[in-house]
């Protein structure tokens, strides 16, 4: 099955700094979704992006589909960015597969 | 559009006991997808339905565990004979797919915490 890695495993910012998680999968897709696991569990979406570039107030992604990788962007981080990031993939139209999660936390 | 609604939210049994999850997807999706997630690692696929269909069923599900979704609406996932290793985060997703809709956008509930004691 397709492969998804995601880098870095964890990443420490503090409040106002901006940074970049990426998202690198093994195969085509015809569906990418980045989603923020808050600390009670509830995945909310963020993107969906299977191509091109997107922006959503502070955040943004960007998926070049040719060179199978994602990047999503947090400019002026805030406390309430920290969690979990997930890169969901699926070439089939129909599972997801999910990289293993990059863990914010976002310091006063 | 009241979203993917999960029922309970936590769940503690003995071990060996039968367990059942319930949940609602978004009214107007016609497919249903549950995951397993467990403490430090992204969710892993276990079934999805289309419609009342069960299309596809991953290898991580045993004979033990079964799911349901009767008349394509809401859907059930039984644990029977729980073990310790079944503890983890269970989510449901549910997503449009159709003709027109070429998107597959899932979109997840809040999840049942198993504990297996």
């Amino acid at each position: 099955g397709i492969q998804v890695e995601q880098s870095p495993p964890d990443l420490i910012l503090q409040e106002g700094a901006n940074s970049t998680l990426r998202c690198n999968f093994s195969d085509s897709v015809n569906n990418l979704q980045w989603f923020h696991q808050n600390p009670w569990g509830q995945l909310i979406n963020l993107f969906y992006i299977p191509s091109g570039t997107k922006q959503n107030g502070r955040l943004s992604a960007t998926t070049v589909a040719t060179e199978r990788y994602s990047l999503l962007y947090i400019s002026s981080s805030q406390t309430t960015d920290s969690g979990v990031y997930f890169c969901a993939v699926t070439h089939s139209w129909g599972k997801f597969q999910f990289g293993a999660g990059t863990q914010v936390v976002v310091t006063p | 559009d009241t979203g993917v609604s999960q029922d309970p939210r936590h769940k503690i049994t003995k071990r060996g006991q039968n367990v059942t999850f319930r949940c609602d997807p978004i009214s107007e999706h016609n497919r249903l997808y549950w995951y397993r997630q467990t403490l430090g690692q992204g969710p892993e696929f276990l079934t999805y339905f289309q419609n009342e269909a069960q299309l596809e069923k991953s290898r991580l599900l045993s004979d033990r565990f079964s799911a349901e979704r009767p008349k394509g609406s809401f859907s059930t996932l039984e644990i029977q004979r729980t073990e310790q290793g079944d503890s983890a985060m269970y989510l449901c997703a549910s997503s449009r797919m159709g003709p027109r809709v070429a998107k597959n956008i899932q979109y997840f509930g809040a999840g049942t915490r198993l504990s297996v004691l």
